[in-house]
């Protein structure tokens, strides 16, 4: 049983470019969380989608950021227009929305040249 | 008052000795506690989740949880070179919808 898979492990992007992150969740999973990892920051929560539906985000930055999660597919987080300060671990994570255990996958590492 | 502090370390210690990792929180209404495990260069991994007070053992690793004082304890028996890693205590929000982390203990166990 494959865990999160994320695409790509690592995306290097000019400035002013778009990111797109993609995120498969564990097989049977309708949750996904998207978190970002800052060196001395820890783990930040930026949204939380279930199949179609933004159900909380209030972690994501107000521009250039947003997170789908289609009916069929995987689970994107779009940056737009990219600055150095996007550079950063993003982890998606997913669950089946009776507990709390949440499955992370091995993250993007995103950097803004 | 941050929601979940942690204290970043690092923290050094000899094969076999026994660990204690902690972290505070703010809000006496959590009632879901959890400690991950992240290796570098990796995702996180659930290691213990406990509910409510008390303490919780799986192997080398138990968690304590004192609502009293708004404490959370992992402790690690035995520690192994392979116990290297970064620990990572996290309490869901009120909502429900996110896991808070505490910013992780980076832990070395020398062999």
């Amino acid at each position: 049983n494959a865990g999160v898979m994320q695409n790509p492990r690592h995306l290097v992007r000019r400035r002013g470019q778009e990111a797109r992150l993609r995120c498969s969740p564990v097989k049977g999973h309708s949750h996904v969380y998207w978190y970002r990892q800052l060196p001395e920051e820890g783990l930040k929560f930026m949204v939380y989608l279930q199949k179609e539906n933004i159900i909380d985000e209030s972690g994501m930055p107000k521009e250039r950021f947003s997170a789908e999660f289609p009916k069929e597919g995987p689970s994107i987080l779009r940056i737009q227009q990219v600055v150095r300060g996007d550079s950063a671990a993003y982890f998606c994570a997913s669950s089946s929305g009776t507990d709390y255990g949440y499955t992370f996958g091995s993250g993007t590492r995103l950097t803004v040249v | 008052q941050k929601e979940v502090e942690q204290d970043p370390g690092p923290l050094s210690v000899p094969e076999g000795a026994i660990v204690s990792l902690n972290c505070t929180y703010s809000n006496s209404a959590f009632q879901y506690f959890m400690w991950y495990r992240q290796y570098s260069r990796k995702g996180p991994e659930l290691l213990m989740y406990t509910y409510s007070s008390g303490n919780k053992e799986d192997g080398r690793f138990t968690a304590q949880v004192d609502k009293s004082s708004k404490y959370i304890s992992l402790f690690i028996r035995d520690s192994q070179p392979s116990d290297s890693a970064t620990y990572l205590c996290a309490i869901p929000n009120q909502a429900g919808t996110a896991l808070i982390f505490g910013k992780g203990t980076t832990l070395s166990v020398s062999s």
